[in-house]
């Protein structure tokens, strides 16, 4: 089955730009979705198609997708940042959606 | 508003049964696939289940083939999750989430989840 691989944890200073990996093989092959979840909190989606934006979120959030490593960028990193991300896609070759294990980012 | 309310969750020993629903709003369910998602607590996101908006294709992740059954009705706007054998690894918050339409199949609106907790 697909597998999607993620950082555990990335930490930034506020101001600064955070970019969350999402490894997969030949995931640029394939539509990336991104998700923030803060504590208690059902998921929001803030990247689609790999670097669309919902109405909504700032454009701060962008993302980019090629080869094997989809990215999420978080520029001008806020303390209302830090969450835990999660990255999405359909694996075609068994029906299945498929998410990252997460990515806390933390604020410093 | 789009509202999507799930309810059916609490307390069950394994090998028991639950039945999870989730009731839409603010949106023509009826044009939109469905999912089911699981968070075990302190760990990631998981899906479990896909219903399409006709109820044609239903798709299962691994871990719940053959335990939990996907099913919706289009006429009270609601969705379900039958959950039979249960486990514990099967405690969880369960969201259900609508396949929206933005991009490929993001999921772009959430429920506040329910709990499921299997235990004895």
């Amino acid at each position: 089955s697909y597998v999607l691989t993620q950082p555990p944890s990335v930490s930034v200073a506020p101001g600064q730009t955070a970019r969350i990996t999402c490894g997969g093989n030949n995931i640029g092959s394939k539509s990336v979705h991104w998700y923030l979840q803060k504590p208690g909190q059902a998921p929001v989606l803030v990247v689609y198609d790999d670097s669309d934006r919902p109405s909504g979120i700032p454009e701060r959030f962008s993302g980019s997708n090629s080869g094997n490593t989809a990215t999420l960028t978080i520029s001008r990193v806020e303390a209302g940042d830090e969450a835990d991300y999660y990255c999405q896609v359909w694996d075609n070759s068994s029906d299945h959606w498929v998410f990252g294990g997460g990515t806390k980012l933390t604020v410093l | 508003e789009v509202q999507l309310v799930e309810s059916g969750g609490g307390w069950v020993q394994p090998g028991g049964s639950l039945r999870l629903s989730c009731a839409a709003s603010g949106f023509i369910f009826s044009d939109y696939s469905m999912n089911w998602v699981r968070q075990a607590p302190g760990k990631g996101l998981e899906w479990a289940s896909y219903i399409s908006s006709s109820s044609s294709a239903i798709y299962y992740a691994d871990s719940v083939k053959g335990r939990f059954t996907i099913s919706r009705d289009n006429a009270n706007n609601s969705l379900y999750l039958q959950m039979n054998s249960l486990r514990a690894e099967d405690t969880a918050v369960y969201y259900c989430a609508r396949d929206g339409d933005l991009g490929v199949g993001s999921f772009d609106y959430w429920g506040q989840g329910t709990l499921v907790t299997v235990s004895s």
